[in-house]
């Protein structure tokens, strides 16, 4: 199985700031990588696919890119509505995995 | 607009098997472009990949759940299925289906989640 790692686990920033996860696997995934968001309670949402492609409906201030194993997520400005839990997933080879997850938080 | 739906028990006992139906509304199962899938997530945890089955049955299955796992399809109900044997505490966990779009591997529509304890 290809594994995903993520860092940070967890973040606290201000309303505004700018935002960065990174998602790393363990092999080469070209740009098989996508982004969901997890809103407590709720199922995960698409946000970003093949790595750097925002899903239609999804804010701007989202956004991703890299290739081969390392990646990375970026809010350009932290919105209240984006506390969640922030999760990469792979797809080069199944099964699919997902990172361990990123929780956002506001300071 | 298509939608996912869950159903099933909430409550499963050890060494029994645990069943859920999901259901589309608003599009085709059938349609082409997608495949249809099962992850779980337990509590306060990552999410797992379960498996994936095609309008035509085809399936891949987590190998880690390979053994115990069966997904099926129902074309006339707009319905696929997951039976998942032998459950133990550690297959406790909120239940998703979701549609995958095969051409990218996304999983791009999520039903809302159910939750599934395994207790006696």
């Amino acid at each position: 199985d290809i594994q995903m790692t993520q860092s940070p686990s967890s973040l606290s920033a201000s309303v505004g700031d700018r935002v960065t996860i990174t998602c790393q696997a363990s092999q080469d995934i070209t740009n098989y990588l996508n982004w969901y968001q997890q809103k407590p309670g709720k199922a995960p949402k698409l946000l970003i696919y093949d790595a750097s492609n925002l899903e239609t409906g999804v804010p701007s201030r989202f956004s991703g890119s890299g290739s081969g194993t390392d990646f990375t997520f970026t809010i350009s400005s932290l919105q209240p509505e984006d506390i969640a839990t922030y999760y990469c997933q792979q797809y080069d080879n199944l099964p699919f995995t997902f990172g361990p997850g990123t929780k956002v938080d506001i300071k | 607009q298509v939608q996912l739906q869950e159903s099933g028990p909430g409550l499963v006992k050890p060494s029994q098997t645990l069943s859920l139906t999901c259901t589309v509304s608003g599009g085709s199962i059938s349609s082409g472009s997608y495949y249809w899938s099962w992850i779980r997530q337990p509590a306060g945890k990552g999410l797992e990949w379960i498996g994936r089955i095609y309008s035509s049955g085809s399936t891949n299955y987590n190998p880690s759940l390979k053994s115990r796992v069966t997904i099926s399809v129902d074309t006339s109900k707009n319905q696929f299925s997951l039976k998942l044997s032998y459950v133990t505490a550690a297959d406790t966990a909120v239940y998703y289906c979701a549609r995958l779009y095969s051409g990218t591997g996304r999983f791009d529509i999520w039903g809302q989640g159910t939750m599934v304890t395994v207790s006696s």
